[in-house]
């Protein structure tokens, strides 16, 4: 069973600053991660998804990694806003589903942006 | 195309009473999902249809717990005898094939059971 890991659970940060969110996942036969936002009360936003082909994404000020054999990747956000807050959730995408489904969720990283 | 859209937005219920929920996925997207998502968790797979084919329930759709996607187009679920453990956010996504290239996922239902 894929079990995904979100450290830290939350995170509060001035703005301006650039920080990272990580992600870990114990199968590493996944074949793509993805990354999402959520607003309080409101539906997940993608922001990047790496196939397991590619190390990395950029969007923006975001960027994306993943190292497949470690199990891991992480999420860099470059100066940080108050925008940015929100709940940020990593997701792996696996080719067996099951009553697990193939799409399994971390519990997500809280981040603040203080002004 | 709007992307993955979900009625109502908020649902609160009384205990006992039955619910449903609307999930208009992306057109040309063949598979559609519904998940379910408590405070401070991620959200937890519940099913999901190729089109108007269930093909997996989690252990977590209970009994009480039906979906449905007659045309392969929008899905509903619903929820029978409602109880208190049943608050929760449910967020329906669509992807094309297996989902190797993403999901969407639209804005939930946020139901609440007094």
């Amino acid at each position: 069973k894929q079990e995904v890991t979100q450290i830290p659970a939350a995170l509060s940060v001035p703005e301006g600053e650039n920080l990272v969110l990580n992600c870990s996942f114990t199968d590493s036969a996944i074949y793509n991660l993805q990354w999402f936002r959520q607003d309080p009360g409101k539906g997940l936003t993608s922001l990047l998804l790496i196939q397991s082909s590619q190390r990395e994404q950029t969007s923006g000020r975001l960027n994306a990694s993943l190292d497949k054999s470690s199990g891991r990747s992480t999420l860099y956000i470059a100066a940080s806003q108050p925008g940015d807050s929100a709940t940020y959730l990593c997701a792996v995408f696996m080719n067996y589903g099951g009553s697990q489904g193939n799409l399994i969720f971390g519990k997500g990283t809280k981040l603040s942006v203080k002004p | 195309d709007t992307g993955v859209s979900q009625n109502p937005r908020h649902k609160i219920t009384k205990r006992g009473q039955n619910v449903t929920f609307r999930c208009d996925p992306i057109s040309e997207h063949n598979r559609l999902y519904w998940y379910r998502q408590t405070l401070g968790q991620g959200p937890e797979f519940l099913t999901y249809f190729q089109n108007e084919a269930q093909l997996e329930k989690s252990r977590l759709l209970s009994d009480r717990f039906s979906a449905e996607r007659p045309k392969g187009s929008f899905s509903t679920l619903e929820i029978q005898r409602t109880e208190q453990g049943d608050s929760a956010m449910y967020l329906c996504a669509s992807s094309l094939d297996r989902g190797l290239h993403g999901y969407t996922f639209g804005s939930g239902t946020r139901l609440t059971v007094v």
